[in-house]
């Protein structure tokens, strides 16, 4: 079982193309995540899946976009890369229920945006 | 509004010696959840402790313990007889119930060393 798995692990783009990050779970979770991780500010939410189909806007979505077709899957694309979006990008899921469902990432992303 | 606010950048203890790293949160959901990640530096996340907003003790799991004093809204993590392994970035996370949709946010980490 591999958990998480995102691709790829490390991507240099320059500014002003477009790149899809790729986050895959085998563990049947109904919520998946997106986070960006920034020295001094920790794991920001970018966005959010509950389910399969639905998706939601987290602290800073802006630049970004997700889609969520199937339970296993949950691309996030940067339409059109910005310097300021160089960051290490962590997918993760968990069940969805309330409480105690902890999370579990992926090995993340490490972006640069030049 | 959300928030989960960590004080402290960079803590520093002595092997075998207990340290508690702070916590506090803001949120106007009766229903939540409060959780402690450690970051090593290879860079993954790893669960320690959950605690739910219910809950009438406080969560322990080994060497870990959740100090949670909810009319404070704290969730202060406590490390007992720490050990040079435990020298990594703590991330304490809130996680809100159905009606937020199950956001979980991240406070910025507390970086901590254990000293030989």
């Amino acid at each position: 079982i591999a958990g998480i798995t995102q691709a790829p692990t490390s991507q240099i783009l320059a500014a002003g193309r477009r790149m899809t990050l790729r986050c895959t779970q085998d563990m049947r979770h109904n919520a998946m995540y997106w986070y960006r991780q920034d020295l001094g500010l920790g794991l920001r939410l970018i966005h959010y899946s509950n389910t399969a189909g639905t998706t939601g806007k987290g602290e800073v979505p802006d630049g970004y976009s997700v889609s969520r077709a199937n339970t296993d899957d949950f691309p996030l694309t940067l339409a059109s890369a910005v310097p300021s979006q160089t960051s290490v990008y962590f997918c993760a899921s968990s069940e969805s229920r309330g409480g105690g469902a902890e999370q579990f990432f992926g090995p993340g992303t490490r972006l640069t945006v030049l | 509004a959300q928030k989960i606010t960590q004080t402290q950048p960079g803590m520093f203890v002595q092997e075998k010696e207990a340290v508690t790293l702070d916590c506090t949160y803001d949120t106007s959901d009766q229903s939540y959840g409060l959780f402690w990640y450690k970051q090593p530096s290879s860079g993954e996340m790893i669960f320690l402790i959950y605690q739910g907003s219910y809950d009438e003790q406080n969560a322990t799991e080994g060497r870990y313990s959740l100090n949670f004093q909810k009319a404070r809204k704290s969730a202060n993590l406590v490390i007992s007889a720490s050990q040079l392994g435990d020298s990594a970035m703590y991330f304490c996370a809130m996680r809100e119930g159905h009606i937020r949709g199950f956001k979980t946010i991240f406070g910025a980490g507390t970086r901590l060393f254990v000293k030989a």
